[in-house]
């Protein structure tokens, strides 16, 4: 069965602090994997997307790395800010292109303190 | 604005009766997806299009649930008989055509309470 597992399941750090999300899945064959960040009441957006050959993608304050070989993905966040709130949800897709149906993580719910 | 649009943002209906609601995707993404998600969870499949056709289905839509697309542009989800358990967000996204970068545009969602 196809499962995406994150941790922690909450998280609370002060602004300007950096920290680490966890994101370990099951999904095979996998093709992608998806970090979306979500504010509460809205629909998630996408922060990076990384196939089997990448090691590290960045987007401004936000980095995530993947080993394929572990099938562990992280998402580092460095000196947050308090925009940056919201969940975070890991996302695995198993077929490259075409339909698919791809597995979501419960995410990590952040909050930061000022 | 371009981005993925749903209607209506809220939705408050008494158990039993129908309810409809419509994503306008980003012009010219041929795929579409609908999801739903519950408090503290991540957004749990249902249905996804490549234009008009529907191709995948989960099995958490049951046959109270249907989804169109008929012109491959904008796409609604209708509810019949509707229970206190449908009460969620229903998600729509859309994305361009295949390519394993490929990145879903989420709408703001459609929050449905079932009383």
């Amino acid at each position: 069965k196809n499962q995406v597992e994150q941790s922690p399941q909450s998280l609370i750090i002060l602004e300007g602090k950096n920290c680490t999300l966890q994101c370990n899945y099951t999904v095979s064959p996998f093709s992608n994997l998806r970090w979306y960040k979500q504010d509460t009441g809205r629909g998630p957006v996408s922060l990076t997307i990384m196939t089997f050959s990448e090691n590290t993608k960045s987007n401004g304050r936000y980095t995530a790395t993947l080993d394929a070989d572990t099938k562990q993905s992280s998402l580092h966040i460095t000196a947050s800010q308090l925009s940056d709130s919201a969940s975070y949800i890991c996302v695995v897709s198993a077929r490259p292109g075409g339909s698919y149906i791809p597995t979501f993580g419960r995410g990590t719910s952040l909050i930061v303190h000022p | 604005d371009t981005g993925v649009s749903q209607d209506p943002r809220h939705k408050i209906t008494k158990r039993g009766q129908n309810v409809t609601f419509r994503c306008d995707p980003i012009s010219e993404h041929n795929r579409l997806y609908w999801y739903r998600q519950t408090l503290g969870q991540g957004p749990e499949f249902l249905t996804y299009f490549q234009n008009e056709a529907q191709l995948e289905k989960s099995r958490l839509l049951s046959d109270r649930f249907s989804a169109e697309r008929p012109k491959g542009s904008f796409s609604t989800l209708e509810i019949q008989r509707t229970e206190q358990g449908d009460s969620a967000m229903y998600l729509c996204a859309s994305s361009p055509p295949a390519g394993i970068q490929e990145t879903q545009y989420f709408g703001p969602g459609t929050r449905l309470l079932v009383l």
